[in-house]
Protein backbone atom coordinates (compact mmCIF):
# COMPACT_ATOMS: atom_id res chain seq x y z
CA UNK A 1 0.00 0.00 0.00
CA UNK A 2 1.92 3.20 -1.38
CA UNK A 3 -0.76 5.67 -0.18
CA UNK A 4 0.21 8.65 -1.92
CA UNK A 5 2.62 9.12 -4.71
CA UNK A 6 3.91 12.00 -6.91
CA UNK A 7 5.81 12.15 -9.95
CA UNK A 8 8.31 13.73 -10.56
CA UNK A 9 10.04 14.97 -7.25
CA UNK A 10 12.05 17.76 -9.03
CA UNK A 11 11.75 19.50 -12.03
CA UNK A 12 13.34 22.49 -13.24
CA UNK A 13 11.10 24.68 -16.10
CA UNK A 14 11.74 27.52 -18.37
CA UNK A 15 9.69 29.93 -17.99
CA UNK A 16 6.95 29.53 -20.75
CA UNK A 17 7.13 25.52 -21.13
CA UNK A 18 4.82 23.00 -20.38
CA UNK A 19 4.31 20.20 -17.68
CA UNK A 20 2.42 18.21 -15.91
CA UNK A 21 2.42 17.17 -12.23
CA UNK A 22 0.71 13.29 -11.68
CA UNK A 23 -0.70 12.85 -8.11
CA UNK A 24 -1.69 8.55 -7.54
CA UNK A 25 -3.45 7.14 -4.46
CA UNK A 26 -4.34 3.32 -3.80
CA UNK A 27 -6.69 3.83 -1.38
CA UNK A 28 -9.74 4.19 -3.25
CA UNK A 29 -10.36 8.00 -2.20
CA UNK A 30 -13.26 10.07 -3.53
CA UNK A 31 -11.33 13.31 -3.03
CA UNK A 32 -8.15 14.37 -4.39
CA UNK A 33 -7.02 17.54 -4.03
CA UNK A 34 -3.35 19.89 -5.28
CA UNK A 35 -1.64 22.51 -3.07
CA UNK A 36 0.98 24.66 -3.06
CA UNK A 37 3.41 25.28 -0.30
CA UNK A 38 5.46 29.14 -0.66
CA UNK A 39 7.34 30.05 2.54
CA UNK A 40 5.50 31.50 5.20
CA UNK A 41 2.74 31.02 2.90
CA UNK A 42 1.31 27.66 4.36
CA UNK A 43 -0.62 25.42 1.96
CA UNK A 44 -3.05 26.57 -0.30
CA UNK A 45 -5.47 25.28 -2.57
CA UNK A 46 -5.54 25.03 -6.01
CA UNK A 47 -7.72 22.57 -7.66
CA UNK A 48 -9.29 19.93 -5.74
CA UNK A 49 -11.70 17.39 -7.23
CA UNK A 50 -15.04 15.36 -5.16
CA UNK A 51 -15.04 12.19 -7.77
CA UNK A 52 -14.06 10.87 -11.14
CA UNK A 53 -14.71 12.81 -13.73
CA UNK A 54 -15.01 16.23 -11.45
CA UNK A 55 -12.84 19.22 -10.83
CA UNK A 56 -13.23 22.59 -8.89
CA UNK A 57 -11.43 25.36 -8.08
CA UNK A 58 -9.30 26.59 -5.11
CA UNK A 59 -8.35 29.11 -3.66
CA UNK A 60 -5.47 29.93 -6.04
CA UNK A 61 -6.51 28.22 -9.14
CA UNK A 62 -5.34 30.46 -12.06
CA UNK A 63 -2.24 29.16 -14.12
CA UNK A 64 -3.29 25.37 -13.40
CA UNK A 65 -5.71 23.04 -14.74
CA UNK A 66 -6.39 19.52 -13.30
CA UNK A 67 -7.89 16.64 -14.81
CA UNK A 68 -9.39 13.50 -12.92
CA UNK A 69 -10.04 10.66 -16.05
CA UNK A 70 -9.56 7.90 -12.88
CA UNK A 71 -10.45 7.52 -9.74
CA UNK A 72 -6.64 6.76 -8.82
CA UNK A 73 -5.25 9.46 -10.52
CA UNK A 74 -5.04 13.70 -10.70
CA UNK A 75 -3.16 15.35 -12.84
CA UNK A 76 -1.91 19.27 -12.60
CA UNK A 77 -1.20 20.55 -15.69
CA UNK A 78 0.85 24.31 -16.07
CA UNK A 79 0.35 25.05 -19.55
CA UNK A 80 2.71 28.01 -19.52
CA UNK A 81 5.34 28.42 -16.29
CA UNK A 82 5.91 31.55 -14.77
CA UNK A 83 8.64 32.33 -12.35
CA UNK A 84 5.69 33.22 -9.83
CA UNK A 85 4.49 29.30 -9.52
CA UNK A 86 8.11 28.51 -8.27
CA UNK A 87 6.58 26.12 -5.29
CA UNK A 88 6.31 22.81 -3.81
CA UNK A 89 3.44 20.91 -4.80
CA UNK A 90 1.44 18.62 -2.51
CA UNK A 91 -1.42 16.31 -3.34
CA UNK A 92 -3.91 14.83 -0.94
CA UNK A 93 -6.65 12.53 -1.00
CA UNK A 94 -9.51 11.77 1.72
CA UNK A 95 -12.52 9.64 1.97
CA UNK A 96 -15.95 11.44 1.39
CA UNK A 97 -17.28 13.93 3.87
CA UNK A 98 -20.19 11.18 4.85
CA UNK A 99 -17.98 8.10 5.23
CA UNK A 100 -14.72 10.34 7.04
CA UNK A 101 -15.95 12.16 10.11
CA UNK A 102 -12.47 13.77 10.67
CA UNK A 103 -11.85 14.00 6.97
CA UNK A 104 -8.29 13.44 7.48
CA UNK A 105 -6.23 14.24 4.20
CA UNK A 106 -3.11 11.81 2.77
CA UNK A 107 -0.43 13.76 1.69
CA UNK A 108 2.29 12.85 -1.15
CA UNK A 109 5.85 13.90 -0.38
CA UNK A 110 5.78 16.76 -2.50
CA UNK A 111 7.26 17.88 -6.04
CA UNK A 112 9.60 20.73 -6.29
CA UNK A 113 9.36 23.19 -8.97
CA UNK A 114 11.65 25.88 -9.67
CA UNK A 115 10.55 28.16 -12.90
CA UNK A 116 13.59 30.04 -13.93
CA UNK B 1 -13.28 36.14 2.78
CA UNK B 2 -11.76 33.46 5.03
CA UNK B 3 -8.98 33.95 7.04
CA UNK B 4 -6.68 31.75 10.05
CA UNK B 5 -4.55 33.48 12.32
CA UNK B 6 -2.09 31.43 14.31
CA UNK B 7 1.70 32.82 15.62
CA UNK B 8 4.67 32.03 13.65
CA UNK B 9 7.22 30.63 15.88
CA UNK B 10 6.99 28.94 19.24
CA UNK B 11 9.98 28.15 21.39
CA UNK B 12 9.88 25.39 24.36
CA UNK B 13 12.07 22.97 25.90
CA UNK B 14 11.85 19.67 26.55
CA UNK B 15 9.10 18.29 28.69
CA UNK B 16 7.23 21.45 28.58
CA UNK B 17 4.02 21.70 27.66
CA UNK B 18 2.92 23.94 24.80
CA UNK B 19 -0.03 25.92 22.86
CA UNK B 20 -0.73 26.82 19.79
CA UNK B 21 -4.08 29.01 19.29
CA UNK B 22 -5.64 29.37 15.85
CA UNK B 23 -8.34 31.94 15.34
CA UNK B 24 -10.20 31.90 12.16
CA UNK B 25 -13.06 33.75 9.97
CA UNK B 26 -15.00 31.66 7.72
CA UNK B 27 -18.09 30.86 6.38
CA UNK B 28 -19.48 27.23 6.25
CA UNK B 29 -17.42 25.81 9.01
CA UNK B 30 -17.48 22.27 9.67
CA UNK B 31 -14.74 21.86 11.98
CA UNK B 32 -10.69 22.63 13.09
CA UNK B 33 -7.98 20.62 11.74
CA UNK B 34 -4.44 20.27 12.79
CA UNK B 35 -1.46 19.49 10.86
CA UNK B 36 2.39 18.51 11.60
CA UNK B 37 4.94 19.10 8.70
CA UNK B 38 8.45 18.35 9.21
CA UNK B 39 10.98 20.10 7.60
CA UNK B 40 10.55 19.32 3.89
CA UNK B 41 8.30 16.46 4.25
CA UNK B 42 4.62 15.83 3.74
CA UNK B 43 1.65 17.34 6.21
CA UNK B 44 0.32 14.27 8.69
CA UNK B 45 -2.80 14.76 10.24
CA UNK B 46 -2.76 15.45 14.19
CA UNK B 47 -6.02 16.06 14.85
CA UNK B 48 -9.91 17.41 14.34
CA UNK B 49 -12.75 19.16 16.08
CA UNK B 50 -16.22 19.62 14.55
CA UNK B 51 -18.15 20.19 18.16
CA UNK B 52 -16.91 22.33 20.87
CA UNK B 53 -14.71 20.91 23.78
CA UNK B 54 -10.95 18.82 24.29
CA UNK B 55 -10.16 15.89 22.16
CA UNK B 56 -7.15 14.29 23.35
CA UNK B 57 -4.71 12.02 21.38
CA UNK B 58 -1.68 10.45 23.32
CA UNK B 59 0.78 13.69 24.32
CA UNK B 60 -1.54 15.63 21.78
CA UNK B 61 -4.97 17.33 22.40
CA UNK B 62 -7.23 19.80 20.48
CA UNK B 63 -9.41 22.26 21.50
CA UNK B 64 -12.28 24.01 19.84
CA UNK B 65 -14.49 26.80 20.57
CA UNK B 66 -17.38 27.70 17.95
CA UNK B 67 -18.86 30.57 19.12
CA UNK B 68 -15.32 32.35 19.84
CA UNK B 69 -14.10 31.05 16.45
CA UNK B 70 -10.81 29.77 18.19
CA UNK B 71 -8.83 26.53 18.81
CA UNK B 72 -5.45 25.35 19.69
CA UNK B 73 -3.42 22.65 20.23
CA UNK B 74 -1.77 21.06 23.04
CA UNK B 75 1.60 19.52 23.45
CA UNK B 76 2.53 18.02 26.25
CA UNK B 77 5.63 16.41 27.55
CA UNK B 78 7.51 18.24 24.48
CA UNK B 79 10.29 16.18 22.76
CA UNK B 80 13.12 16.82 20.46
CA UNK B 81 11.35 15.29 17.60
CA UNK B 82 8.12 17.56 18.10
CA UNK B 83 10.11 20.06 16.32
CA UNK B 84 8.04 21.03 13.64
CA UNK B 85 5.50 23.03 11.81
CA UNK B 86 2.39 23.04 12.46
CA UNK B 87 -1.07 23.96 10.78
CA UNK B 88 -4.66 25.24 11.62
CA UNK B 89 -6.79 23.92 8.94
CA UNK B 90 -10.42 25.29 8.67
CA UNK B 91 -12.90 22.72 6.79
CA UNK B 92 -15.43 24.80 4.87
CA UNK B 93 -17.88 24.09 2.13
CA UNK B 94 -16.55 25.03 -0.94
CA UNK B 95 -18.73 25.27 -4.72
CA UNK B 96 -17.89 21.49 -4.69
CA UNK B 97 -17.30 19.67 -1.58
CA UNK B 98 -15.68 19.90 1.37
CA UNK B 99 -11.98 21.42 1.65
CA UNK B 100 -9.65 22.66 3.80
CA UNK B 101 -8.32 26.19 4.11
CA UNK B 102 -5.10 25.85 6.32
CA UNK B 103 -3.08 28.78 8.58
CA UNK B 104 0.10 30.24 7.22
CA UNK B 105 1.87 27.56 9.83
CA UNK B 106 4.03 28.00 13.60
CA UNK B 107 7.04 26.41 13.25
CA UNK B 108 7.88 24.82 16.84
CA UNK B 109 11.65 24.32 18.02
CA UNK B 110 12.42 22.38 20.83
CA UNK B 111 15.38 22.52 23.02
CA UNK B 112 17.13 20.19 25.22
Amino acid sequence: NAGVTQTPKFRVLKTGQSMTLLCAQDMNHEYMYWYRQDPGMGLRLIHYSVGEGTTAKGEVPDGYNVSRLKKQNFLLGLESAAPSQTSVYFCASSLDRERARDNEQFFGPGTRLTVL
Amino acid sequence: GQSLEQPSEVTAVEGAIVQINCTYQTSGFYGLSWYQQHDGGAPTFLSYNALDGLEETGRFSSFLSRSDSYGYLLLQELQMKDSASYFCAVRTLNQAGTALIFGKGTTLSVSS
